[in-house]
C-alpha cells in the first residue's frame, strides 16, 4: 500500500477530460506535484505545487489540491498524453522526507 | 537543458553489491539535493536516498544499512552503493535533482533496470 492512494488505471477518449485523483488524509495541507512518465523516458514535472504548470507543459494540464484529494485534470485529451501519472508530496513526519503515489496509467482509448 | 544519465550492471548477483552512476550535464551540481529513486516490478516509486551538494546525505530508513550515495562534484557524477542486494531491490533506478524538500524532482534520468539474480 501506498502513503498517496492513486486509481491504477483511468480511460478516456481523444477530446475528453482526464482526472487522475491522489487521495492522503488532509492531503489539501501539503503541496502535490505531477509527474509524466512515458515508457523508456525520463518523468516529466507537469504540475507542481498543487496547480503551477511549469514552462513548457501545455495549459491542458492543470491541478487541484483540497481536503484529501489532489486531481491532476488533463483536458482536450491527446494520444500523446497516454502515459503513466504519478503524484508526490513531501512527508515532514515520515523517515522517507518524498513520498509517491502508485501511479495511474491514463488510456488514451 | 539539464540532463541526467544513469548507468551500471542490469544485472547483479544476491549478495553482491549494486553499483550505479548518474552523470549531470547541462546544469549545475550546487544548491540541489541529488536523489536516487527506484520502482520495483509492479509496485510505486520509492526514494531511496540523496545527496546534497555540501556531501550531506540521507537515506531511506529501510535501505540505510546497506546504503551509500557520494557525489564527486568535479565530474558531476553521483554514485549509489547498494551492498548485500536480494531479490527485493530488483527495480529500475532513476536519479533526480530536487532544490529543496518542497520543491518538485524538476529532472530526471531516463532509469536504469536493475535485476538481481543468480
Amino acid at each position: 500500500s501506498y502513503a498517496l492512494t492513486q486509481p491504477p488505471s483511468v480511460s478516456v477518449a481523444p477530446g475528453q477530460t482526464a482526472k487522475i485523483t491522489c487521495v492522503e488524509n488532509n492531503i489539501g495541507s501539503k503541496s502535490v506535484h505531477w509527474y509524466q512518465r512515458k515508457p523508456g523516458q525520463a518523468p516529466v514535472l507537469v504540475v507542481s505545487e498543487d496547480t503551477d504548470q511549469p514552462s513548457g507543459i501545455p495549459e491542458r494540464f492543470s491541478g487541484s489540491n483540497s481536503g484529501n484529494t489532489a486531481t491532476l485534470t488533463i483536458r482536450r485529451v491527446e494520444a500523446g498524453d497516454e502515459a503513466d501519472y504519478f503524484c508526490q508530496v513531501w512527508e515532514s513526519s515520515s523517515g522517507n522526507p518524498w513520498v509517491f503515489g502508485g501511479g495511474t496509467k491514463l488510456t488514451v482509448l | 537543458q539539464v540532463q541526467l544519465q544513469e548507468s551500471g550492471p542490469g544485472l547483479v548477483k544476491p549478495s553482491e553489491t549494486l553499483s550505479l552512476t548518474c552523470v549531470v550535464s547541462g546544469g549545475s551540481i550546487s544548491g540541489y539535493y541529488w536523489s536516487w529513486i527506484r520502482q520495483p516490478p509492479g509496485k510505486g516509486l520509492e526514494w531511496v536516498g540523496y545527496v546534497y551538494y555540501t556531501g550531506a546525505t540521507n537515506y531511506s530508513p529501510s535501505l540505510k544499512s546497506r546504503l551509500t550515495i557520494s557525489l564527486d562534484t568535479s565530474k558531476k557524477e553521483m554514485s549509489l552503493r547498494l551492498r548485500s542486494v536480494t531479490a527485493a531491490d530488483t527495480a529500475v533506478y532513476y536519479c533526480a535533482r530536487i532544490r529543496g524538500v518542497l520543491d518538485p524532482f524538476d529532472f530526471w534520468g531516463q532509469g536504469t533496470l536493475v535485476t538481481v539474480s543468480s
